[in-house]
């Protein structure tokens, strides 16, 4: 079963300009997550997916940030304009479904992107 | 809200031997999960173990079993035998039951030395 699809793996950008990335979750993952990883900390959720619909994206800075998934599959998440603090790795990751319950489906982690803004 | 803290941020320990990592918690939930993450070089987060917080036995994944005190609000992790591709960050993540915003400490870089 192929994992989590992520691109580019690196990105190096000057502040102020803008940057996309993308994410292929694994085959039948109806749940999406965008995480940023500042160095030093860990991941915080960006903005979750269900499907094609936002389940959470409370903590998505949305002056600046933005994400879609128009068919319920791949995602794209952009960053205009990008600040310095920015710079940090997206990770993206896929469940079957969220929990519900007692039950849990395990988040699979892509490999993610490391962007530098300088 | 939901915090976790990872008191240790570096930790060593000699090749085959056992090595505790400390997470304590906050919430006021009851209902919920833990989880223990590993993250390479490569970035990849690798699920470790996982823990229902419903469950009173300690879950063990071969040589990783945890320490869990709900009481406490503590959630740590030894590994057993430990080998040099141990060696990595590890985080400590609180998802409420819904599996929705997973919180993850600021994890504990470990080092195995051979």
């Amino acid at each position: 079963e192929a994992g989590v699809a992520q691109s580019p793996r690196y990105k190096i950008i000057e502040k102020r300009q803008s940057v996309a990335f993308w994410c292929n979750p694994i085959s039948g993952h109806a749940t999406l997550y965008w995480y940023q990883q500042i160095l030093g900390q860990g991941p915080k959720l960006l903005i979750q997916f269900q499907n094609n619909g936002v389940v959470d994206d409370s903590q998505l800075p949305k002056d600046r940030f933005s994400a879609e998934r128009l068919k319920g599959v791949d995602s794209t998440l952009k960053i205009q304009p990008a600040k310095l603090e920015d710079s940090a790795v997206y990770l993206c990751a896929s469940s079957s479904t969220t929990g519900s319950g007692s039950s849990y489906n395990e988040q699979f982690f892509g490999p993610g992107t490391r962007l530098t803004v300088l | 809200a939901q915090t976790v803290t990872q008191s240790q941020p570096e930790m060593s320990v000699q090749e085959a031997e056992t090595v505790t990592l400390s997470c304590t918690y906050d919430t006021s939930e009851s209902d919920y999960y833990l989880f223990w993450y590993k993250q390479p070089p490569s970035r990849q987060m690798i699920l470790v173990i996982r823990q229902e917080a419903y469950k009173q036995q300690n879950a063990t994944e071969n040589r990783f079993s945890v320490n869990f005190q709900k009481a406490a609000k503590s959630f740590s992790l030894k590994i057993s035998d430990s080998q040099l591709g141990d060696a990595a960050m590890y985080f400590c993540a609180y998802a409420y039951y819904n599996n929705n915003d997973m919180r993850f400490g600021a994890g504990t870089r470990l080092t195995v030395k051979p």
